[in-house]
């Protein structure tokens, strides 16, 4: 069974850092692609980044881009979100999501999720 | 404003069945890329329910079915239960710019 359990959120400051992590298991880690998706307060989802399985290529919203790093460590079955420049607006749960597809990254989907760690931007 | 349309709210009583429209573009849907559908309940984590645009995981039952038309997509619920009420989104890949994956804004579904 898969799991994945996400931890490392809070409350910080505007212009502060948090870094999350996702425990992943019940699958083999370095196979597939693995994303981070947030969902504000009374909002709907939005895809935030994602990073390949072996060779770590990233990619990111432009809401983030430049702020946020994502990253893996295959040999501890470990996602990791840094999160830098804390936005009022970057207040969301953030869910770890192992992504898969069939033909090529325009097919991929979300095929399993965290619960979720829940941050908070505010002074 | 997102890139996918999906109706705030659906309603439906008991056993009927309802549909949940998700409208794109010609950067997405209308390109040909799948459409892929999420469950959400309130405090609970995403659940997928259809991908590839009409392809159910295993545990999903077959009372949900998705199909997809031009730059539209739908999701059918039929014989409708009381635990099916929640929020759902359709998710696609866009092209327009940099690699994006897209969501839609969820449509609320509240069983009469």
């Amino acid at each position: 069974e898969v799991q994945l359990l996400e931890s490392g959120g809070g409350l910080v400051q505007p212009g502060g850092s948090l870094r999350l992590s996702c425990a992943a298991s019940g699958f083999t880690f370095s196979n597939y692609a693995m994303s981070w998706v947030r969902q504000a307060p009374g909002k709907g989802l939005e895809w935030v980044s994602t990073i390949s399985g072996y060779t770590g290529n990233t990619y990111y919203a432009d809401s983030v881009r430049g702020r946020f790093t994502i990253s893996r460590d295959n040999s501890k079955n470990t996602l990791f979100l840094q999160l830098n420049g804390l936005r009022a607006e970057d207040t969301a749960v953030y869910y770890c999501a192992k992504f898969r597809g069939s033909n090529g990254y325009q097919s991929y989907y979300f095929d399993s999720w965290g619960q979720g760690t829940l941050v908070t931007v505010s002074s | 404003q997102s890139v996918l349309t999906q109706p705030p709210s659906v309603s439906g009583a008991p056993g009927q069945r309802v549909t949940i429209a998700c409208t794109g573009s010609s950067s997405n849907i209308g390109a040909g890329h799948d459409v892929h559908w999420y469950q959400k309940l309130p405090g609970t984590a995403p659940k997928l329910l259809i991908y590839g645009s009409s392809n159910r995981p295993s545990g999903v039952p077959d009372r949900f079915s998705g199909s997809k038309s031009g730059t539209s997509a739908s999701l059918a619920i039929t014989g409708l239960q009381a635990e099916d009420e929640a929020d759902y989104y359709c998710q696609a890949y866009d092209s327009r710019v940099s690699v994006n994956w897209v969501f839609g804004g969820g449509t609320k579904l509240t069983v009469l």
